[in-house]
């Protein structure tokens, strides 16, 4: 069974600076896609980046951005000058082909003005 | 073009009674899922459907559980005889196919039991 851990249960990050949570995935597969989903207070699942595991170069959606280590089974995501918009629970995933997604237990992530 | 559309946002069920909650895919997404997030918690998988077809429901309870997506119309889960454990809130998404490309989300369904 695929598993994701994210280990960051809350994090905090001062308007305009850097912050980098944290996610961890268990599987034996090669082939397989990593996703950042980030929900907020109105609890709607907004996608936020995705990676395809072949690919090499990490994955970059504006302030977004991953770094993928596959060897490491590692998926971390950077968001970078933060807004209080980013404020929200952050769900690391994984999904394979013909397979649903499987979701972390989320980071809460709290932009301080 | 609309987005996963669930209904009702909102179900206020006593213990015993019927919770119906539906979900209609994005326009041309054959395949559907449904996810329960308990309060503080993150998104468990219940099951996974194509049309007139179940492909994966090892995240749904044995009993008092089920969920359809006919040939016509919206997918239905449905959960008989509620319990308050059930409160939670239930959210259901699609995907074009069965690879790799993204699964979008409805805004969810949010089931209380009194």
């Amino acid at each position: 069974a695929q598993t994701v851990t994210q280990s960051q249960p809350e994090m905090s990050v001062q308007e305009a600076e850097t912050v980098t949570l944290s996610c961890t995935y268990d599987t034996s597969e090669s082939d397989y896609y990593l996703f950042w989903y980030k929900q907020p207070p109105s609890r709607q699942m907004i996608l936020v980046i995705r990676q395809e595991a072949y690919k090499q170069q990490n994955a970059t959606e504006n302030r977004f951005s991953v770094n993928f280590q596959k060897a490491a089974k590692s998926f971390s995501l950077k968001i970078s000058d933060s807004q209080l918009g980013d404020a929200a629970m952050y769900f690391c995933a994984y999904r394979r082909n013909n397979n649903d997604m499987r979701f972390g237990a989320g980071t809460r992530l709290t932009v301080k003005p | 073009n609309a987005g996963v559309m669930q209904n009702p946002r909102h179900l206020v069920r006593r213990r015993g009674q019927e919770a119906r909650l539906r979900c209609s895919p994005m326009k041309g997404h054959s395949h559907v899922y449904w996810y329960r997030q308990l309060p503080e918690e993150g998104l468990k998988f219940m099951v996974y459907l194509q049309k007139e077809n179940i492909i994966d429901e090892s995240g749904m309870p044995k009993e008092r559980f089920s969920a359809e997506f006919p040939k016509e119309g919206p997918s239905i889960l449905r959960i008989q005889q509620v319990v308050r454990g059930d409160s939670a809130a239930y959210f259901c998404a699609s995907s074009l196919d069965m690879s790799g490309n993204t699964i979008y989300f409805g805004e969810g369904s949010w089931l209380t039991v009194v």
